[in-house]
């Protein structure tokens, strides 16, 4: 869905950088979900995020993953010293406090080489 | 442990027949059930969706049906085209908390 930005749609890392991806939600939702996608795998989730708050980290990595959605700007999804296993596309979805529809956007691909 | 299993993982239908994907779920307390169209490159979009209160929904081409006491879900797909050939998730869970989905259905409609 258009109204879901997220940016950068690709993202290449060197084993080690940090990678930052970033999710705006449609206007006036207030609560995101991040999921990552692996080649040709389902949907999993790592956080659900309101802002200021992480409701459900779950599925993140206890090291390296963090997640924040700011009272102001955008949610971001941090990786620190990434490996190659973090190639994946990662998705934010987005949704309104009725907490019904979730609205994903086109997705970050990150590589790590 | 997985809270929504999806089946078949692929399936190949002749265009105009029926495409049916099957979902099945675990916890009782799941009230939105949405699936999810998914072309390659592209972000998931939302199809259709059901809560546990109809037991079926039908918009256009789609319908879901719903067995609450069997705990399944179905999407088909009628007079299936090649347009409709992606990848389909099905998804459950409370409103207000995290989704789950199953693991997807490649779909292929061949001419």
């Amino acid at each position: 869905n258009a109204g879901v930005m997220q940016n950068p749609r690709h993202l290449v890392r060197r084993r080690g950088q940090e990678a930052r991806l970033r999710c705006s939600p449609m206007k006036g939702h207030s609560h995101v979900y991040w999921y990552r996608q692996l080649p040709e795998e389902g949907l999993k989730f790592m956080v659900y995020l309101q802002k200021e708050n992480i409701i459900d980290e779950s599925g993140m990595p206890k090291e390296r993953f963090s997640a924040e959605f700011p009272k102001e700007g955008p949610s971001i999804l941090r990786i620190q010293q990434v490996v190659r296993g973090d190639s994946a596309a990662y998705f934010c979805a987005s949704l309104n406090m009725v907490g019904t529809e979730a609205f994903f956007g086109q997705g970050t691909r990150l590589t790590v080489v | 442990q997985q809270q929504v299993k999806q089946s078949p993982q692929s399936l190949i239908v002749q265009k105009g027949g029926i495409s049916i994907i099957n979902c099945a779920y675990e916890n009782t307390a799941f009230d939105y059930f949405p699936w999810y169209q998914q072309f390659p490159g592209k972000g998931p979009a939302l199809l259709i969706a059901i809560r546990p209160d109809v037991s079926e929904k039908k918009e256009g081409r789609f319908t879901i049906s719903f067995n609450k006491s069997a705990k399944q879900f179905s999407l088909h797909i009628m007079d299936s085209q090649p347009g409709d050939s992606a990848t389909y998730f099905c998804a459950a869970g409370a409103t207000g908390n995290q989704f789950y989905f199953g693991t997807g259905t490649s779909l292929t409609v061949i001419p």
